[in-house]
């Protein structure tokens, strides 16, 4: 089966400027994850989708990310503005059910530098 | 709310030897732990999972980690490295009536492994 899908891969933009990423998960799976993985630290989730509808999006900073998902399918996050602290690897993930025991599928990651 | 630490951050290993990467855990219940491994430029991929049962589990690759409850331990182990094994391993802690995709990550070992 195919794999969790991101572009791009490396994206370099000034602060200020706005940025979106792109994630395809794999074909079937309900639960699609963001995650921010900042350099030297473990990937921290900033939103959960089941389905087309947002599940739990209480780390994400609003005022400034935003995250949809198309149809159910397809998700994008954007940045708007990006702030220099925003420079991190995006990762996306994908599980088949909501669950411990549903195992993730991660994206090889969009790498953000924010200068 | 449930954390982890990753006493380690950087193990070097000679291709041979065996393997210890150390994982602690705070978490009022029953923990859910995992064990990652992310590959420089990738996504992450499950190595093994504790969720009951038989405290050794075994893992993808060769590895496994024992549950120790006395130490609120979860260590991952390998007899024998190969160079393939570079890589970055993350340990994480998953909660009660949550999902594998809201577990609280480590921020990681880097495991380099020495011809």
């Amino acid at each position: 089966e195919a794999g969790v899908a991101q572009s791009p891969r490396y994206k370099i933009i000034e602060k200020r400027q706005s940025v979106a990423f792109w994630c395809n998960p794999i074909s079937g799976h309900a639960t699609l994850y963001w995650y921010q993985q900042i350099l030297g630290q473990g990937p921290k989730l900033l939103i959960q989708f089941q389905n087309n509808g947002v599940v739990d999006d209480s780390q994400l900073p609003k005022d400034r990310f935003s995250a949809e998902r198309l149809k159910g399918v397809d998700s994008t996050l954007k940045i708007q503005p990006a702030k220099l602290e925003d420079s991190a690897v995006y990762l996306c993930a994908s599980s088949l059910w909501v669950g411990l025991d549903s195992p993730l599928h991660f994206g090889n990651g969009t790498r953000l530098t924010v200068t | 709310a449930q954390s982890v630490t990753q006493p380690d951050i950087h193990i070097t290993v000679s291709e041979g030897a065996s393997l210890e990467l150390r994982c602690n855990y705070s978490y009022g219940a029953t923990p859910y732990l995992f064990w990652y491994v992310q590959s420089p430029g990738q996504g992450l991929q499950l190595l093994l999972k504790y969720f009951s049962g038989d405290t050794l589990v075994q893992g993808i690759k060769g590895f496994e980690a024992e549950f120790k409850r006395s130490q609120s331990s979860f260590n991952l182990r390998k007899p024998s490295v190969h160079w393939s094994d570079a890589a970055e391993y993350f340990c994480a802690v998953g909660a009660l009536n949550t999902n594998a995709g809201k577990s609280t990550f480590g921020d990681g070992t880097t495991l380099t492994v020495k011809p």
